[in-house]
């Protein structure tokens, strides 16, 4: 079975300091994984995938993730911090042989002035 | 494109109302998703869809129904509303097998009290 487990729920950094928010899965099979971000009061929305490629994935709004199999962690990171980024945001899980996409709890990242 | 759409954006329901969310995607994709997602909790999967005709259980699936007979629609139905399906509802797609990256629509606020 798969699953995926966010490790921190809240996270608070200060404007222009790195950002990590940590995610861990499990998965029997090669997995696609994924970053949703979620702004307050909208949608998800795509922030990066890998999907078996190169393991360092960029996405948007500076944001990268490295896949490390070893580990089993996909962790989410960012240079430095900008208070656009305050949100929520999820690892997603998926690409097994029962098609399922699995989320985590998501993470609230707060950014301080 | 217009992508995932929504309606309505919020509603409030009264105990024992009944209600359908409406959900409409232009991107031609196989597979619809219904999700709730309420304070703390992630995303809790209702009921999804594989292709016109055919749908399944979620997570949760108890109070709600749906039918898929396009596959540009996905309507969700409340029968008999309680305060427990006071919740955000979020819609999403993708293409279909091997393509595990969704799209989200912009959720729909529901109250029922």
């Amino acid at each position: 079975a798969q699953s995926v487990t966010q490790l921190d729920s809240h996270v608070s950094v200060s404007e222009g300091t790195p950002v990590l928010l940590r995610c861990n899965y499990s998965s029997s099979y090669s997995p696609s994984l994924f970053w949703y971000v979620q702004h307050p009061n909208k949608g998800l929305q795509l922030l990066l995938k890998y999907t078996s490629a190169a393991t360092l994935v960029k996405g948007i709004n500076g944001f990268e993730a490295e896949f490390k199999k070893s580990e089993t962690s996909f962790h989410l990171t960012k240079p430095s911090a900008h208070m656009s980024d305050a949100a929520e945001y999820f690892c997603v899980v998926s690409g097994t042989r029962d098609d399922k996409i699995i989320f985590g709890k998501g993470t609230r990242l707060h950014i301080l002035p | 494109n217009a992508g995932v759409t929504q309606t309505p954006k919020f509603r409030i329901l009264k105990i024992g109302q009944s209600m359908t969310l409406q959900c409409t995607q232009d991107m031609n994709h196989n597979y619809m998703y219904w999700y709730r997602q309420d304070p703390g909790m992630g995303l809790k999967l209702i009921y999804y869809s594989v292709g016109a005709g055919i749908t399944d259980k979620g997570e949760v699936p108890n109070g709600y129904n749906v039918s898929r007979s396009t596959t540009e629609d996905f309507p969700l139905r409340l029968e008999l509303a309680a305060p427990s399906q006071t919740s955000v509802y979020f819609c999403a797609s993708r293409p279909g097998t091997g393509t595990y990256e969704q799209y989200f629509g912009p959720g729909t606020r529901l109250t029922v009290t």
